[in-house]
């Protein structure tokens, strides 16, 4: 089963604007992290964020944890086309092992 | 360096038939998981190894699979008699201890 909710489902956005997408979760977490993925296949990782942390950056992403809402955001800003692809949140819980998805978020950056 | 890799990249099998899909992890990571990622369940863990330790079977979600990782390295899930509800695209990623998981490109199993 899985632990994240994600929203939205899908994003439609234009070249050069942002784009953020939200993750819930159910129970306590060791990490939270979120990873692209292109055509189906294999997971890029693009962030860890820690249980002790609330925000994180890398290059032009922004992650954001709010523990006590069990909520998690990725922010991507000055979208650009290659952007385009399917976003997970996974959280790993306290062992920090094995990882639950949330349903993922597909960006369609437009050119 | 060489990130994982899986073999086969695809695989389509007749219903009932056995399958082993592999996985080489990155060198010296110590720590193997399966996932699996189908159109109904989204993506589902199934199996962790980590070092010596017994592995978490905890998401195989039938006595039909099986995982082994021989020498702490190469990792085979098995799938017998498969189903047509087994067809997904089955991942594989590794990790050095507990933090970022570095996934395959998968293999995409078809059970006709």
């Amino acid at each position: 089963s899985q632990q994240g909710e994600e929203d939205p489902q899908a994003l439609s956005i234009q070249e050069g604007e942002n784009a953020t997408m939200n993750c819930s979760y159910k129970t306590s977490i060791n990490n939270l992290q979120w990873y692209r993925q292109n055509s189906g296949r294999g997971l890029v990782h693009l962030i860890l964020i820690r249980s002790n942390e609330r925000e994180k950056h890398s290059g032009r992403l922004r992650v954001t944890l709010d523990t006590s809402k069990k909520s998690s955001s990725l922010l991507i800003t000055a979208s650009r086309a290659a952007d385009t692809a399917s976003y997970f949140c996974a959280t790993a819980g306290a062992a920090g092992n094995k990882l639950t998805f949330g349903g993922g978020t597909r960006v369609l950056v437009k050119p | 360096g060489a990130g994982v890799s899986q073999s086969p990249s695809n695989k389509v099998t007749e219903k009932g038939k056995d399958v082993e899909l592999r996985c080489d992890p990155i060198s010296g990571h110590t720590a193997l998981y399966w996932y699996r990622q189908s159109l109904g369940q989204g993506l589902e863990f199934l199996i962790y190894f980590q070092g010596n330790s017994a592995p978490d079977k905890s998401g195989l979600p039938s006595d039909r699979f099986s995982a082994e990782r021989t020498g702490g390295s190469v990792s085979t899930l098995t799938i017998q008699r498969t189903q047509q509800e087994d067809s997904a695209v089955y991942l594989c990623a590794s990790s050095f201890g507990i933090d970022e998981q570095y996934f395959g490109p998968g293999t995409r199993l078809t059970v006709t």
